[in-house]
């Protein structure tokens, strides 16, 4: 059964640090690019980041650039995001997800949805 | 940047038919997918490049896209079918429409 569970989510104060982590299982977790997506109470859906299968290439949204760090270890099959100088507007469930392929004419492809995800932890920044 | 927009809410009767839609200039040139979220639960993936249901999700749910709007259709409405909806694309960054309620009467 494929499956994501975060962890490392909690209370800090502005300004703090959190680390979150996703363990995959179920599935050959250096095979996935994987990211992370959050939602603040009462809003929608913000992608934060992602990576690729060797952690090579990393991705962020414009506000979290410089302050978030996502890696990967695929020993552990174990997906991170380092949050530094944490603000309240970083106050959401954090969920991790994995990329899903598809098959074509040129063979497996690597498509732009999300399946499956975990079911979050939740942050919050508040002093 | 690029956009959606979705109805806040959507209401439907027991075992009627609801559409949601998801607005976006010129979306049909893109792909829309479809994500379910239910509290306290882990998003579901219910339609991929605009039609394509994954294993598990049931034929009522289905998925269109034309134009400036892709529409994700629940056939005979059930309770369980309660949620937020989300439509999603990729354009030069993952993006997210605002989310849809969708209320079962």
């Amino acid at each position: 059964d494929v499956q994501l569970v975060e962890s490392g989510g909690g209370l800090v104060q502005p300004g703090g640090s959190l680390r979150l982590s996703c363990t995959g299982s179920g599935f050959t977790f250096r095979d996935y690019s994987m990211n992370w997506v959050r939602q603040a109470s009462g809003k929608g859906l913000e992608w934060v980041a992602s990576i690729k299968q060797d952690g090579n290439e990393k991705y962020y949204v414009d506000s979290v650039k410089g302050r978030f760090t996502v890696s990967r270890d695929n020993v552990k099959n174990t997906l991170y995001l380092q949050m530094n100088s944490l603000r309240a507007e970083d106050t959401a469930v954090y969920y991790c997800a994995r990329v899903q392929y598809y098959y074509d004419r040129s063979g497996y492809q690597e498509g732009d949805w999300f399946d499956p995800w975990g079911q979050g932890t939740q942050v919050n920044v508040s002093s | 940047s690029y956009e959606l927009t979705q109805p806040l809410s959507v209401s439907v009767a027991l075992g009627q038919t609801a559409r949601i839609t998801c607005g976006g200039d010129n979306v049909g040139s893109k792909y829309v997918h479809w994500y379910q979220l239910k509290p306290g639960q882990a998003p579901v993936l219910v339609i991929y490049r605009n039609i394509n249901r994954p294993s598990g999700i049931p034929e009522r749910f289905s998925g269109s896209n034309s134009g400036n709007t892709a529409t994700l259709t629940i056939s005979r409405a059930q309770v369980g079918d309660e949620a937020d909806y989300f439509c999603q694309v990729r354009d030069s960054s993952t993006i997210f429409g605002g989310g849809t309620k969708l209320t079962v009467l």
